[in-house]
């Protein structure tokens, strides 16, 4: 089985600060992706980024960054200078690539709550 | 482009009742997900479909939960008869390839509450 670790539950910064939410995986499969979603208070989740499992470069979007480090099974992802409306809760996921035992099947962690105070 | 559409939004029921949602997927895409949401958790698969066969469904209470896909575009979840631990917000996402290939979009999901 696969599984999908957010250890910290809640993260309070002000803003501008910069903020790392981490996330931990685990599984077999040789190949898989991994992603991010945002859920603000609407509830609908919102994609972030894929990464597949063979490529490890690390990904910049504006004040977005991922960094992807496949020796310690882990996708964490950096908010820089932070803002108000960065407040939600933020979802990594897993799922399977082709031809593997978990193709196909998506695993979310519990999430971290993210709030940032003006 | 429009994106996945969830109906209701909301929905309060009592327990033994029964209970359906609708999705429409982005169109075009043949791979539909349902979800499950208990406050505090991130989303848990309850069934997939590539265009209207049932790709993964082994995380779904058969006893009550039912799901179809008619046709390959419209998809409806069902809930007979409901139990209080049911209250949750389900979520529906589609994919435009194959299950384990793309990314997944979601609706805003139908909140449901058990009484």
């Amino acid at each position: 089985a696969q599984k999908v670790t957010q250890a910290q539950t809640e993260i309070s910064v002000v803003e501008k600060e910069d903020v790392t939410l981490d996330c931990v995986y685990e599984t077999r499969d040789t190949t898989y992706y991994l992603f991010w979603y945002k859920q603000p208070p609407s509830g609908e989740l919102v994609f972030l980024i894929r990464r597949n499992s063979f490529d490890e470069q690390n990904e910049i979007s504006g004040r977005y960054s991922w960094n992807f480090q496949k020796s310690t099974s882990s996708f964490n992802f950096t908010i820089t200078a932070s803002q108000v409306v960065d407040s939600a809760v933020y979802f990594c996921a897993l799922s399977g690539g082709p031809v593997n035992t978990n193709a196909g099947k998506s695993t979310f962690g519990d999430g971290t709550t993210l709030t940032v105070k003006p | 482009e429009a994106g996945v559409a969830q109906s209701p939004r909301y929905k309060i029921i009592e327990k033994r009742q029964s209970v359906a949602f609708w999705c429409n997927p982005i169109s075009g895409h043949a791979t539909l997900y349902w979800y499950q949401q208990i406050l505090g958790q991130g989303p848990k698969l309850l069934i997939q479909f590539q265009n209207n066969g049932v790709v993964d469904d082994s995380q779904l209470p058969k006893d009550r939960f039912s799901a179809e896909r008619l046709k390959g575009v419209d998809s409806t979840l069902k809930i007979q008869p409901a139990k209080l631990e049911d209250s949750a917000v389900y979520l529906c996402a589609s994919s435009s390839a194959g299950p384990s290939t793309d990314t997944q979009y979601f609706g805003p999901g139908t909140r449901l509450t058990v009484l």
